[in-house]
């Protein structure tokens, strides 16, 4: 398995404009996770899906931000408009049965930079 | 509510020495501990985790970490490090009540091994 796959790895963007994130997770995980990683905050918890329902968005800092799971193998989150305080990695993780066993697997991250 | 603490910014030591990753949580009831290692530009890996059962866990690449519930801590361990286990660690915990989507990570710990 080639692992979870986000892309873009990079993505530097303008102000007000709109940015969609994609996320491809390992075949068979149940679990998706979003999280954002900044200096200044650390790790953070965006929003995770289970069987493609999201369970639990309270980590989605405001309404400019959404994310989607249309299929077990895809998500999306979009920022709209974006701004500067947005800038940060956003990392993509799946996981079998909530982790329990393997913990999650991690993406290789989107580097966003709003400008 | 769950808390995680990494007391240390970033470690040093000498290639072939022992090498200690300190964590402290704070959880209502039993906690679910875990620890993750992040290389540059790359997404999170589970190293280990403590469910229940015996208090020292083993991982990948050589680490263990031991549950202490008296002291609240796991601390990560390596009896011998390598130059190439220079990289950001991160402690996480979960609340026996809470669902498995919401692990609280720590702001993690940089390593640094020198040859």
């Amino acid at each position: 398995d080639a692992g979870v796959i986000q892309s873009p790895r990079h993505e530097v963007t303008e102000m007000g404009q709109e940015v969609t994130l994609r996320c491809k997770p390992i075949s068979g995980h149940d679990y998706l996770f979003w999280y954002r990683q900044t200096m200044m905050r650390g790790l953070e918890l965006l929003i995770y899906f289970n069987n493609n329902v999201p369970i639990d968005d309270s980590g989605m800092p405001e309404d400019r931000f959404s994310a989607k799971m249309p299929n077990a193998s895809f998500s999306t989150l979009k920022i709209q408009p974006s701004e500067p305080r947005d800038s940060a990695v956003y990392f993509c993780a799946s996981s079998l049965r909530e982790g329990r066993q393997n913990g999650y697997t991690f993406g290789s991250g989107t580097r966003l930079t709003v400008v | 509510a769950q808390s995680v603490a990494q007391p240390e910014d970033q470690v040093n030591v000498a290639e072939g020495n022992p090498l200690t990753v300190k964590c402290t949580y704070s959880v209502s009831g039993n906690p679910y501990l875990f620890w993750y290692v992040q290389y540059p530009n790359r997404g999170l890996q589970f190293l280990l985790k403590y469910i229940t059962g015996d208090n020292l866990v083993k991982g990948s690449y050589g680490f263990e970490a031991e549950f202490n519930k008296s002291q609240t801590s796991f601390h990560l361990k390596k009896p011998s490090a390598l130059v190439s286990d220079s990289a950001l660690y991160f402690c996480a915990v979960r609340a026996p009540t809470d669902s498995w989507g919401k692990l609280q990570f720590g702001a993690g710990t940089q390593v640094v091994v020198t040859p």
